[in-house]
């Protein structure tokens, strides 16, 4: 089976420019989660779909980051314009459900540089 | 809110045991998972505690005190390919919302 699925695997974009990262979650799974991931932050949380609902977008930064699922097989991350500080690796994640939150399955991530 | 705690770095010799400690307060409890991370990849799961106790998967085991707010990975026969960093994830609040900890860095040494 096809883990979940990140395009693409590294993006350097200059700043102002729009970036769009995307994700496909494993086959039959309902939840969905976007993170970021730096040195100085961590791993953190930026928003978790439930059956392609956003259920909490709390940790999305601000008005330039926007995040879809217009399907069940498929998410996308928008950043615009982006910043050099938006740089670093993006992950999307699935799990079976909402109640399975505890077991998530990580794509390989996105490594974003924003000159 | 949710907020966790772990120790930043740990080093332990091929073949021993080694302990990572995470603390954490969170509204709505729903339990703590562990992730592996080696540099350069993606989170991987390693265990789930929903309930009080020991869980084993292999050399991995996690134990979580409830009413301590705490719980801790425990790695036997350690290798040199668990060198990686480990993070606690705490379960809670709303919609089982899923926060993670800083991480443990791991080193294991000949």
């Amino acid at each position: 089976d096809a883990g979940v699925i990140q395009s693409p695997r590294h993006e350097v974009t200059e700043m102002g420019q729009e970036v769009t990262l995307r994700c496909k979650p494993i086959s039959g799974h309902n939840s969905l989660f976007w993170y970021r991931q730096t040195m100085m932050r961590g791993l953190e949380l930026l928003i978790y779909f439930n059956n392609n609902v956003p259920i909490d977008d709390s940790g999305m930064p601000e008005d330039r980051f926007s995040a879809k699922m217009p399907n069940a097989s498929f998410s996308t991350l928008k950043i615009q314009p982006s910043e050099p500080r938006d740089s670093a690796v993006y992950f999307c994640a699935s799990s079976l459900n909402r109640e399975r939150s505890y077991e998530q399955y990580f794509g390989p991530g996105t490594r974003l540089t924003v000159t | 809110g949710q907020s966790l705690e772990q120790p930043s770095e740990v080093t332990a010799v091929e073949g021993a045991i080694v302990q990572i400690n995470c603390t954490y307060q969170t509204s709505g409890f729903y339990g703590l998972s562990w992730y592996q991370q080696h540099d350069g990849g993606a989170p991987t799961f390693l265990s789930y505690n929903g309930l009080d106790g020991l869980e084993e998967t292999g050399r991995f085991s996690s134990f979580l005190s409830r009413s301590d707010s705490y719980g801790y990975l425990l790695l036997q026969e350690l290798q040199m390919k668990d060198s990686a960093s480990y993070f606690c994830a705490v379960i809670g609040g709303g919609y089982q919302k899923v926060t993670f900890g800083t991480g443990t860095k791991l080193q294991v040494i000949p």
